[in-house]
């Protein structure tokens, strides 16, 4: 079965462009995570959603960043306004069930921001 | 809140060899652990987990092993393969904070 995709897998934007980052779960799965994984680091939590409700978005680092998932499945990262520091690659997970449980993590955007 | 740490960011083995990357964790009500394994230029992917009513549990080449009363876990790798060199996460519950892993590299 397909696992978990993200579109696109590299992306550059010049600094103050806005992004849109894809991320499409493994069919069925309640829950959906995004992470941002700096060069040479663990993932950080972003944000987190069941079904269509984001329950968590503490772990944005501003208002820059925006996440929906409005039917519940494809679920979007926007980063509008793009930062130097907002380089790096940004993981999507799903899992079966509410909470952070095992979960299937997609192959990651990196984006690059010049 | 939770936090979990990997002892040391590094570790070098003989291929052949058995490995035991180690991680600590502070919420003593903490139920549930996951290992993952990030491979260069991949995600994450899970490699085994263990409930907090369990002491041990094996999969295939694998063991964690959880002592609750210091609040430690490890995860062993038998006859450690060249296909094992990743980073290794051991992320706690809640946020799933992975820290920054132990970073496994296989010898020929």
């Amino acid at each position: 079965g397909a696992g978990v995709s993200q579109s696109p897998r590299y992306k550059v934007a010049k600094r103050g462009q806005d992004v849109a980052l894809r991320c499409d779960p493994i069919s069925g799965h309640v829950s959906l995570f995004w992470y941002q994984q700096a060069l040479g680091q663990g993932p950080e939590f972003l944000t987190y959603f069941q079904n269509e409700a984001q329950l968590d978005k503490s772990g944005l680092p501003s208002d820059r960043f925006f996440a929906e998932r409005p039917e519940g499945s494809v679920s979007t990262l926007k980063i509008q306004r793009t930062q130097q520091e907002d380089s790096a690659v940004y993981l999507c997970a799903s899992s079966h069930q509410g909470g952070p449980y095992e979960q299937y993590f997609g192959p990651g955007t990196r984006l690059t921001v010049t | 809140g939770e936090s979990v740490g990997l002892h040391l960011p590094t570790l070098s083995v003989q291929e052949g060899d058995n490995s035991i990357i180690n991680c600590a964790y502070s919420n003593s009500a903490s139920d549930y652990f996951i290992w993952y394994k990030q491979e260069s230029g991949k995600g994450p992917q899970f490699i085994i987990d263990i409930r907090s009513n369990m002491d041990k549990r094996q999969g295939q080449r694998v063991t964690v092993l959880l002592n609750k009363t210091v609040k430690h876990l490890s995860l062993q790798i038998a006859a450690t393969q060249p296909g094992d060199s990743a980073v290794y996460f051991c992320p706690g519950v809640g946020k799933s904070t992975f820290g920054d892993g132990t970073t496994l590299t296989v010898k020929p």
